[in-house]
């Protein structure tokens, strides 16, 4: 398995604002997830992040509103762009180890915007 | 689209009982199909997963069966413990475009009442 952190994480911001949440693994992984939980929802997949290529948007989503970076094999940034309260969520990141299956998750930035 | 049908959406049951929670997938393609249990204020956590090949799998207290003809499988936990209260979500993973897609069930809450 591996050891994910996110940060924040939880913050409660204005509307209108952004807020960039990081995702940091303790080994180095080629895919990173992001995901969306709405409260009491189950987990919509934003985007893939892999290192060194731009990331690929699912149908719903857009750079615009959520610009992902992954600098390298361990870290990546997902940021929510001029956020209304229908942005409040759990954000979460997740991995995958080399060619497994399986995804990790780290333990999520719970978002209020008012 | 592709989806995956989770059944009940809450459970309770005394302590010391058996919980079965019930997925149902729509892409033929899948392969892979894991379980996640997430208690509040946590991220998913993987807590037993199967493979297409195999009709069974278990672990100490958990197991989980598929049906790949019926295109269902399901989660058993028997002697339920407090501990086990959280929501449990199921996955369908198939490969699609250089990595596993995951499909994710509506969740389950299931609380073991002591």
């Amino acid at each position: 398995s591996a050891v994910i952190s996110q940060k924040p994480s939880r913050d409660i911001c204005q509307r209108g604002t952004s807020l960039t949440i990081q995702c940091q693994v303790d080994s180095q992984v080629t895919m990173m997830f992001w995901y969306r939980q709405q409260p009491g929802q189950s987990l919509t997949l934003i985007a893939t992040a892999n290192q060194g290529s731009e990331a690929t948007y699912e149908s719903g989503f857009v750079i615009d509103k959520f610009p992902i970076s992954r600098p390298n094999l361990t870290f990546s940034t997902l940021t929510v762009s001029n956020m209304s309260p229908e942005d409040s969520s759990i954000y979460l990141c997740s991995v995958q180890l080399g060619g497994q299956e399986t995804q990790y998750f780290g333990p999520g930035t719970r978002l209020l915007v008012l | 689209g592709e989806n995956v049908e989770q059944h009940p959406s809450t459970l309770s049951v005394q302590e010391g009982d058996s919980a079965v929670i019930k997925c149902t997938y729509s892409d033929s393609a899948s392969n892979y199909f894991p379980w996640y249990k997430q208690e509040l204020g946590k991220g998913p956590q993987l807590i037993i997963d199967i493979r297409s090949n195999v009709g069974e799998k278990k672990d100490q207290r958990i197991a989980v069966t598929l049906n790949k003809t019926a295109k269902h499988f399901s989660l058993h936990i028997t002697e339920t413990q407090p501990e086990d209260s959280a929501v449990y979500f199921c996955a369908a993973t198939r490969f699609t475009s250089g990595t596993y897609k995951y499909i994710f069930g509506t969740g389950t809450r299931l609380k073991v009442l002591a």
